[in-house]
């Protein structure tokens, strides 16, 4: 069971440059999400998904796009990327969207530079 | 904007002492949860207490929530360096975006 997979673990890029980060659960869960985290803060969420063809913004939502066509996928691009994006990046699934009162399994996260 | 804050930022003990970090929240919640992230990992889930329970229990931990004061406390028992880690409270609030928002963490640094 690997739980939510986040690929790459690190990432460099140019000011400028698209990519996508990408996160994947074998778990079923029906809600993912994204959130940023800045040094000796804590996490901002960024978009997440109640479900299989549902997103939503988040609290720190421009400059990145996602979809969700899968349930086990939930990938956030990154559309022009500038160095304020610079940032650790995790992605969250729960089993339910509702007010089920589930926690949260993160993945391990992708650590990205914009330079 | 962060919904909750933990006191304090930094805390340092020594092995075997308790560790006691606070949370304060603003809006009405469906629950609490708390989260430890090892320097460098991703955050785990530790423990969550819905809105109408007052007191929880997993371990050497202990979790207490006073929606009247919108704040809640994480106990770390008989510490160990092994608990050195951040600790982040986490709500899910009754209304708007159905999603958790997270504190900005407190730090905890457990002395062998």
């Amino acid at each position: 069971n690997a739980g939510v997979t986040q690929t790459p673990k690190f990432q460099v890029l140019k000011t400028g440059q698209s990519m996508t980060l990408q996160c994947a659960q074998d778990m079923n869960h029906e809600y993912m999400s994204w959130y940023r985290q800045d040094p000796g803060m804590g996490l901002r969420l960024i978009h997440y998904s109640v479900g299989a063809g549902i997103t939503d913004q988040g609290e720190v939502p421009n400059g990145y796009n996602v979809s969700r066509s899968t349930t086990e996928d939930f990938p956030l691009r990154l559309l022009s990327a500038a160095p304020s994006q610079t940032s650790v990046y995790f992605c969250a699934s729960s089993y339910s969207a509702m007010s089920g009162n589930y926690g949260y399994t993160f993945g391990s996260g992708t650590r990205l530079t914009v330079v | 904007s962060q919904q909750g804050e933990e006191d304090p930022q930094a805390l340092s003990i020594q092995e075997g002492e308790n560790a006691t970090m606070n949370c304060s929240y603003k809006t009405s919640i469906n629950n609490l949860q708390w989260y430890r992230q090892n320097s460098g990992r991703g955050l785990v889930h530790l423990i969550l207490i819905r809105s109408n329970e007052r007191e929880k229990h997993s371990g050497r931990l202990r979790v207490t929530l006073d929606t009247s004061k919108k704040s809640s406390s994480l106990l770390i028992t008989a510490s160990r360096a092994a608990d050195t880690a951040s600790y982040f409270c986490a709500t899910d609030a009754r209304t708007g975006r159905r999603a958790l928002t997270f504190g900005s963490g407190t730090r905890l640094q457990v002395q062998p």
